[in-house]
């Protein structure tokens, strides 16, 4: 079995400051993981993905996160927010002979002036 | 090139109807997924399609819901009895297929489901 929690539903941040968003999973075989970004209105876009090669993943629009299998950890950050950044993030899991991606509940991010 | 599509973007019907969303894949994608987001239960894994294999129907709630696929391509969510719970945003995603560089899933931009 497979869950992820990402700790804190809103987040807010100013504008050039760090933005790091909280994921933890469990998972009974080793995983792939994922952070998809979502705007008002809008599907799922994939961020960036971990799939068992480089520990350090760097994605689209200045994101990163690492993988620590000591910590279950797959936190994102970004150096400096924009004001564009202001989304939901939804962190995933998946079993690449598994089908299914299983979710967390999602980060509301907030970037202020 | 085009993205996954849906359709309609919004659906408003009665409970009790019978209810289709259509998801077209990306062209050449072999796997496609349904999802369905709503407020009190987050996004969840519906149903997954792979090439000619039996889906993977583990995560529909109920049999009141039902997926087929046609073709290898178009697919459609069917809610029959529609009920107020059904009220949700239902995802459609395709992947090229499985494994570590068949696993990324594309999604769609949705169909809103509201059931009055």
């Amino acid at each position: 079995a497979q869950s992820v929690t990402q700790l804190g539903s809103h987040v807010s941040v100013s504008e050039g400051a760090l933005v790091l968003l909280r994921c933890n999973y469990s998972s009974s075989v080793p995983p792939y993981l994922f952070w998809y970004v979502q705007y008002p209105n809008q599907g799922l876009q994939l961020l960036l993905k971990y799939t068992s090669a480089a520990t350090l993943v760097k994605g689209i629009n200045g994101f990163e996160a690492e993988f620590k299998k000591s910590e279950t950890s797959f936190h994102l950050t970004k150096p400096s927010a924009h004001m564009s950044d202001a989304a939901e993030y939804f962190c995933a899991v998946s079993v690449w002979t598994a089908s299914k991606l299983t979710f967390g509940t999602g980060t509301r991010l907030q970037v202020t002036l | 090139g085009a993205g996954v599509s849906q359709s309609p973007s919004n659906k408003v019907t009665e409970k009790g109807k019978d209810v289709e969303l259509r998801c077209d894949p990306i062209s050449g994608h072999t796997a496609l997924y349904w999802y369905r987001q709503s407020l009190g239960q987050g996004l969840e894994f519906l149903i997954y399609f792979q090439g000619n294999s039996a889906p993977d129907k583990s995560g529909l709630p109920s049999d009141r819901f039902s997926a087929e696929r046609t073709g290898g391509s178009v697919s459609t969510l069917t809610i029959q009895r529609t009920q107020q719970e059904d009220s949700a945003v239902y995802l459609c995603a395709s992947s090229l297929g499985r494994g570590p560089t068949g696993g990324e899933q594309y999604f769609g931009p949705g169909t809103r489901l509201t059931v009055t």
